[in-house]
């Protein structure tokens, strides 16, 4: 079945440092891949996403890379701030079926 | 907009009780989404909805769940009876359309059974 799996489970860095998180999907017909973050005792919010016809979209500090062919796709945030401790979580779906499957997440920490 | 709207934030109950969670979408949102979050299992698809019809409902983990959308700005999750291993934080989230563009999630429903 469809499944997405996401690496590492746990990330620590050092304040201005860069975190990256890649995931891997197995459903080739996704094409919509979302970002979400989750602070501790919150509901987990869209930071940013990235569709199939696109090879990297970026935002401020975070930036997305897919690679369709591999079927990876990554989440980079540089200059990272005590602010980005959360659980990101890497989802894929694709139209029509609108059934989005998420990974397992990363628990980010920042180290001041 | 106030965003989805979900009730109760917590909810401890005693198993075997029957279990009521509720969920208003955004107006406007024509898909509606249940997900149950445990470290365990992460965030998994119980349901959705689209235009108050179940879709997809394979998630369901048994016939103790049950969920319906009467409208469009109302669902319910209902988990009669209920057991400890349904203990849980239940999110809902709505999105527009049928094409991508993200969730938005309510607050989710803290459950616990004891």
């Amino acid at each position: 079945g469809e499944n997405v799996e996401q690496h590492p489970s746990t990330l620590s860095v050092q304040e201005g440092d860069s975190a990256v998180i890649k995931c891997t999907y197995s459903d080739s017909a996704s094409n919509y891949f979302p970002w979400y973050k989750q602070e501790l005792g919150k509901r987990p919010q869209l930071i940013i996403d990235i569709r199939s016809n696109v090879g990297e979209k970026k935002d401020q500090r975070i930036a997305v890379t897919l690679n369709k062919t591999a079927k990876h796709f990554s989440l980079h945030i540089t200059e990272t701030q005590p602010e980005d401790s959360a659980v990101y979580f890497c989802a894929a779906s694709k139209t029509g079926g609108f059934k989005t499957i998420f990974g397992a997440g990363t628990r980010l920490f920042v180290k001041a | 907009d106030a965003g989805v709207i979900q009730s109760p934030r917590h909810e401890v109950t005693e198993m075997g009780q029957e279990v009521t969670l509720r969920c208003k979408p955004i107006s406007g949102h024509d898909y509606l989404f249940w997900y149950r979050q445990t470290m365990m299992r992460g965030l998994e698809l119980l349901i959705y909805f689209n235009n108050n019809v179940p879709i997809d409902d394979s998630g369901m983990p048994e016939d103790r769940f049950s969920a319906k959308m009467p409208n469009a700005s109302f669902s319910t999750l209902k988990i009669q009876p209920s057991e400890p291993r349904d203990s849980a934080v239940y999110f809902c989230a709505s999105s527009l359309g049928g094409g991508p563009g993200g969730y938005t999630f309510g607050s989710g429903t803290r459950l616990t059974v004891v």
